[in-house]
C-alpha cells in the first residue's frame, strides 16, 4: 500500500505568489518525512525533512514545510515562487523501525510562470 | 567535492542482454541505495549497502537483479536477461552514516536504461 501520496500531479503559480505542493502521509507512529528536488536530466536534491520538534521545518532555497500529525500532512511551501523553482517535487516517508528505504510519492510537477 | 556519480549515463540494450551499472558514491559515505524511477513515477527502492554488507535487498524485483558493493566504496548493480519492464532510471544514493533513519540521502544523476 502505497504510504505516502501527491494528490496533485501539477501545480501552476504565476511567479512572486505563493506556493504549495501537497503531500500526505498514511504510516502509523512518527514517521521521518522528507522533501526532494528533480531538475531535469539531474539527480534528486534534498531540500528539508521533519524529524521531530517544530512542525514548520525551514530548508533550502527559501523553502519550508509544515508538519500536521493530526491531518497526517506534510505540505511544501513558499512564501513566493520564482521561475527557477520549476521542477519536479518527491514528498518521501520513512516509517520508524522500517528500515533504511525511503518510500517516495509519485511527485508533482510545478510550473512558476513569469 | 564530488557528488554521487553514476555512469553510463544513458544505456540502451537489447532484450536479453545483461548489463551493468556503476555508482561511485560520496567519499567516505558508509551508506549506499539504489532505487528504480520508472517513467512519470517516483523512485522505488531496490537495496541498500551498508559499506560492503548488503543488508537490504527486499526491493529487488527478480533474481535477474544483482547488486554488489566489494569494497564498501562503488556499487555495481546487475541486471541479467534484460526485459522490456526492466526500462528505467536508475538511482544510486549515498548517506554519510549508517543504521540512522532520519539522515537524508545525496543522490546520482542516475542511469537512464533503455530496453528494446
Amino acid at each position: 500500500a502505497q504510504s505516502v501520496a501527491q494528490p496533485e500531479d501539477q501545480v501552476n503559480v504565476a511567479e512572486g505568489n505563493p506556493l504549495t505542493v501537497k503531500c500526505t502521509y498514511s504510516v502509523s507512529g512518527n514517521p521521518y518525512l522528507f522533501w526532494y528536488v528533480q531538475y531535469p536530466n539531474r539527480g534528486l536534491q534534498f531540500l528539508l525533512k521533519y524529524i521531530t520538534g517544530d512542525n514548520l521545518v525551514k530548508g533550502s532555497y527559501g523553502f519550508e514545510a509544515e508538519f500536521n500529525k493530526s491531518q497526517t500532512s506534510f505540505h511544501l511551501k513558499k512564501p513566493s515562487a520564482l521561475v527557477s523553482d520549476s521542477a519536479l517535487y518527491f514528498c518521501a516517508v520513512r516509517p520508524p523501525g522500517s528500515g533504511y528505504a525511503l518510500n517516495f510519492g509519485k511527485g508533482t510537477s510545478l510550473l512558476v510562470t513569469p | 567535492g564530488a557528488g554521487v556519480s553514476q555512469s553510463p549515463r544513458y544505456k540502451v540494450a537489447k532484450r536479453g542482454q545483461d548489463v551493468a551499472l556503476r555508482c561511485d558514491p560520496i567519499s567516505g559515505h558508509v551508506s549506499l541505495f539504489w532505487y528504480q524511477q520508472a517513467l512519470g513515477q517516483g523512485p522505488e527502492f531496490l537495496t541498500y549497502f551498508q559499506n560492503e554488507a548488503q543488508l537490504d535487498k527486499s526491493g529487488l524485483p527478480s533474481d535477474r537483479f544483482f547488486a554488489e558493493r566489494p569494497e564498501g566504496s562503488v556499487s555495481t548493480l546487475k541486471i541479467q536477461r534484460t526485459q522490456q519492464e526492466d526500462s528505467a532510471v536508475y538511482l544510486c544514493a549515498s548517506s554519510p552514516v549508517g543504521q540512522t533513519q532520519y539522515n537524508e540521502q545525496f543522490f546520482g544523476p542516475g542511469t537512464r536504461l533503455t530496453v528494446l
